[in-house]
C-alpha cells in the first residue's frame, strides 16, 4: 500500500505570497492531519479532518486554512506568508479519528519564504 | 492547555552506550505514542502504550508508561549508527490531536 504523498517536496516563495500544499493519505485512511515543524518549536498541530470537515485546529493565525475533499486528499494554504512561516510541513493520515490512531506522517513540504 | 515536556534535548553517546529519554505530560494520558524522526525524514510511529505502567520491548528498545499515567520513557540498549534520529512522545490532545513533545536527539559516534 503507498504511503502518504505530499506535493510539492521544495517551495521557495516570497514575503507577502500565498502557498497551497497537497497532501494524498494512505488509501482508506480518512483522516488527514497537518503539522509545522521547526527546529525551535518542533511538531506543532495545525488542524484535523475528518471526512471533509475541520475536527480541530490548533492555535495558528487565520492564515492558515484547510480543506478535505470527499477522496481524503487535503489541501493547506498559507496566505500572506511571513519569513517565520518557514518550516517544513507534514501531513498525516490515520484511518479514523480519535485518541489513539496512529499517525502514518508524509515526507513532507519544505517551505522557505524569503 | 495539556503540555508535553521531554528531557534531554539532546544526547550524545559512543556507540554501544545506553540511552534513555523521559517524556512528561501535564495531565493524565489515555495513551502514549512514541515516533522517530532520522536525519531528513519524517517522523515514524514506534509503538502505543495505553495501560498503567506497561512495558513494550522492541529489540533494544523498552519503552515504559508511568503507573499515574503522566509519564513515559524509552531506553535503548547497546546505540548503534542506526539509532540516531530524533525521539518524539506524543500524546492525545482534549481535542483528538496528537501533542507531540519537543522531541530528544539522538547522535551516536561510533
Amino acid at each position: 500500500k503507498a504511503g502518504v504523498t505530499q506535493t510539492p517536496r521544495y517551495l521557495i516563495k516570497t514575503r507577502g505570497q500565498q502557498v497551497t500544499l497537497s497532501c494524498s493519505p494512505i488509501s482508506g485512511h480518512r483522516s488527514v492531519s497537518w503539522y509545522q515543524q521547526t527546529p525551535g518549536q518542533g511538531l506543532q498541530f495545525l488542524f484535523e479532518y475528518f471526512s471533509e470537515t475541520q475536527r480541530n485546529k490548533g492555535n495558528f493565525p487565520g492564515r492558515f486554512s484547510g480543506r478535505q475533499f470527499s477522496n481524503s486528499r487535503s489541501e493547506m494554504n498559507v496566505s500572506t506568508l511571513e519569513l517565520g512561516d518557514s518550516a517544513l510541513y507534514l501531513c498525516a493520515s490515520s484511518l479514523g479519528t480519535g485518541r489513539s490512531e496512529t499517525q502514518y506522517f508524509g515526507p513532507g513540504t519544505r517551505l522557505l519564504v524569503l | 492547555g495539556q503540555q508535553v515536556m521531554q528531557i534531554p534535548q539532546y544526547q550524545h553517546v559512543q556507540e554501544g552506550e545506553d540511552f534513555t529519554t523521559y517524556c512528561n505530560s501535564s495531565t493524565t494520558l489515555s495513551n502514549i505514542q512514541w515516533y522517530k524522526q532520522r536525519p531528513g525524514g519524517h517522523p515514524v510511529f514506534l509503538i502505543q502504550l495505553v495501560k498503567s505502567g506497561e512495558v513494550k520491548k522492541q529489540k533494544r528498545l523498552t519503552f515504559q508508561f508511568g503507573e499515574a499515567k503522566k509519564n513515559s520513557s524509552l531506553h535503548i540498549t547497546a546505540t548503534q549508527t542506526t539509532d540516531v534520529g530524533t525521539y518524539f512522545c506524543a500524546g492525545p490532545h482534549s481535542g483528538y490531536a496528537l501533542n507531540f513533545g519537543k522531541g530528544t536527539s539522538l547522535l551516536v559516534t561510533p
